[in-house]
């Protein structure tokens, strides 16, 4: 059962354009929901992360945006550039719990120049 | 942020030979380990979870006795692939967990022939 469900599998955007990555969950004990970048032959780097008692948060061009009743969250990329092009992965856990991370299944992202 | 290595980042052996892979976090205290392998283009699949001093848990459908994980020190887990296959190809990522942050190895390509 995948407890956290991503769309879609690959993006193209055009450089300077927004791409929007989105990701659902049911566990609503959930409470800590971490984006990681992923380039080919690395391990996944924490981009940014949310915890549920926000409804947005920014960090450069990165911006997560949360919505807990819908329980949604999505990652927007504002003015995409070449080097953004990865796969991306969103992740849902019980943060104090120690207990694991569950993954969407990753979105390929092209930003073409 | 916080630095994790593993060790060997890319490893070619014949099948049957044993493989040990090493994940060390080099500024921080990992008190639960995770291991993932991803196939290509393929989201992360939790092996198994460790904490330190103890025995691993491992996913349901991976081999405890072909996968043996050792967390002898908060700094340092290792996997090995015993009796290794061509089907075990794949790349494996180390993710120590610190309090409520989880971070992720470079990964290490397991080409089996």
């Amino acid at each position: 059962q995948q407890q956290v469900k991503q769309s879609p599998q690959s993006l193209i955007v055009q450089k300077g354009g927004i791409s929007i990555i989105n990701c659902a969950y049911e566990n609503t004990a959930f409470d800590y929901f971490p984006w990681y970048q992923q380039f080919p032959g690395k391990g996944p780097a924490l981009l940014i992360a949310i915890r549920p008692d926000v409804s947005e948060k920014k960090e450069g061009r990165f911006t997560i945006s949360f919505n807990k009743s819908a329980k949604q969250f999505s990652l927007h990329i504002m003015d995409s550039q070449p080097g953004d092009s990865a796969t991306y992965f969103c992740a849902a856990s019980m943060r104090y719990t120690g207990n694991q991370f569950y993954f969407g299944t990753g979105t390929s992202l092209t930003v073409i120049p | 942020g916080a630095v994790v290595s593993q060790h060997p980042s890319r490893v070619i052996c014949k099948s049957g030979t044993s493989v040990k892979i090493e994940c060390r976090s080099l500024d921080f205290q990992a008190t639960t380990m995770f291991w993932y392998r991803q196939f290509p283009k393929q989201s992360l699949m939790l092996m198994a979870t460790s904490n330190e001093g103890s025995k691993a848990t491992y996913e349901q459908g991976v081999e405890k006795d072909k996968f043996l994980i050792n967390h002898a020190s908060l700094t340092l887990s290792t996997l090995t692939v015993t009796s290794a296959h061509p089907e075990d190809s794949s790349f494996y990522i180390c993710s120590p967990r610190s309090s409520d942050t989880q971070y992720f190895g470079p990964g290490t390509r397991l080409t089996v022939l």
